[in-house]
Parts: C-alpha cells; sequence; structure tokens
C-alpha cells in the first residue's frame, strides 16, 4: 500500500500570512493532484503536477512537484480568510498504477 | 458543478440493517468511485467502476458491494451496516482511471 503524508495535520494562522504544507511519500508518483475541501462539500480539484520539479501557480498558490516525483508541496502566499479549508494532496500511478492514493489532509484556518 | 448528485445526503440506521447509496452523473464518464471519509484517514477507496457491469475492489472493500447496471449510476451497499460504517461516503467521477476526479457533495452515514 502506498502511503502519502501530510503535515501539518493542523495550521492555524493569521491572515496574510504564508504557509507552506507538504505531501511525501516513499513511492513514485506518475501525477500528484491537490485538492481542497470545505464542510458540508466534496474535495474540489486545485492543481495537477506531472513532471518532476514542475511549479505551477494559481494566483496565490504554488505547487511544486518534486525533482523524483515522491512529494510535493502547497505555498499560500498572504492567506485570507477564503483559504480556509482541508488541502488533500493525492498521487496517481506507482504500484497500484491506476488508483489515485489519498493524503490524509491538512486542515488550515485562516483567522481574520 | 460536476454533474454528481449523491443520494441521500444524511442517513441514520440501525445495525445490521442493509443501507444503499446512489451516486447519479450526468457527465457520461467511465470510472466512477466510492471513498469513505474518517478523521485522520483523508479518502479511503471502497470499490470502482470502469463499465457498466465492470467493477472492482478497493482498499476498504470488506462490508461493502457495489453495482452499476447503467453508465450514469453506481450503488454502494452495505448488506448488514456496522458502526464501524459510520462515516462519510463520496462518490466521484473521472475521465480516465487515476485522473482528475470529480466529486459528489457526500452522505452522512451514521450506523447506531
Amino acid at each position: 500500500t502506498q502511503l502519502l503524508e501530510q503535515s501539518p495535520q493542523f495550521l492555524s494562522i493569521q491572515e496574510g500570512e504564508n504557509l507552506t504544507v507538504y505531501c511525501n511519500s516513499s513511492s513514485v508518483f506518475s501525477s500528484l493532484q491537490w485538492y481542497r475541501q470545505e464542510p458540508g462539500e466534496g474535495p474540489v480539484l486545485l492543481v495537477t503536477v506531472v513532471t518532476g520539479g514542475e511549479v505551477k501557480k494559481l494566483k496565490r498558490l504554488t505547487f511544486q512537484f518534486g525533482d523524483a516525483r515522491k512529494d510535493s508541496s502547497l505555498h499560500i502566499t498572504a492567506a485570507q480568510p477564503g483559504d480556509t479549508g482541508l488541502y488533500l494532496c493525492a498521487g496517481q500511478g506507482g504500484s497500484s498504477a491506476r488508483q489515485l492514493t489519498f493524503g490524509s489532509g491538512t486542515q488550515l484556518t485562516v483567522l481574520p | 458543478d460536476a454533474g454528481i448528485t449523491q443520494s441521500p445526503r444524511h442517513k441514520v440506521t440501525e445495525t445490521g440493517t442493509p443501507v444503499t447509496l446512489r451516486c447519479h452523473q450526468t457527465e457520461n464518464h467511465r470510472y466512477m468511485y466510492w471513498y469513505r471519509q474518517d478523521p485522520g484517514h483523508g479518502l479511503r477507496l471502497i470499490h470502482y467502476s470502469y463499465g457498466v457491469k465492470d467493477t472492482d475492489k478497493g482498499e476498504v472493500s470488506d462490508g461493502y458491494s457495489v453495482s452499476r447496471s447503467k453508465t450514469e449510476d453506481f450503488l454502494l451497499t452495505l448488506e448488514s451496516a456496522t458502526s464501524s460504517q459510520t462515516s462519510v461516503y463520496f462518490c466521484a467521477i473521472s475521465t480516465q482511471q487515476g485522473y482528475e476526479a470529480f466529486f459528489g457533495q457526500g452522505t452522512r452515514l451514521t450506523v447506531v
């Protein structure tokens, strides 16, 4: 079974601060996806990274895929209360090539 | 809105009773998935389908069965509900296996 470990599990910060969430595995993935989930809703896809070393930006969010395709990070600049939510990473490929393996999530709270 | 409807959205049932959750999509996507989400575990795959009448087990399939008689509908059945199956259940669809997933809004199931 492939494991994706996310850290930190919980993060509470003030509006305007920067933060980074990490997603690590011992397995190599073909691609890695980041989702955000709000209370009472299903996860919503934010981005997919495919190439080792790839960096993608989505407004104030920066996503990076590790060179070895085993890890990823999500950096948020100048966090806002609207960024509050559960952030999930999901890896595709590796030993169970066809399935998505989800991390346990990072619960982010941005205080006004 | 990815055109996914889960029903019911909430259900309370007694231990030992059968329960069926329904997922309906209007996107004509080939792949459909059932996940459960529990605190500290992220999303875990229960079963998935890669076409009408084509299904396979996921990571946590014990105690669950599925059926897909039409492209648009994927049913999850708990033959005899147990308290350990209290969870939030999400249906998801994708165009390719392991590709970006679109999720429904979830069904909160409580087994008492």
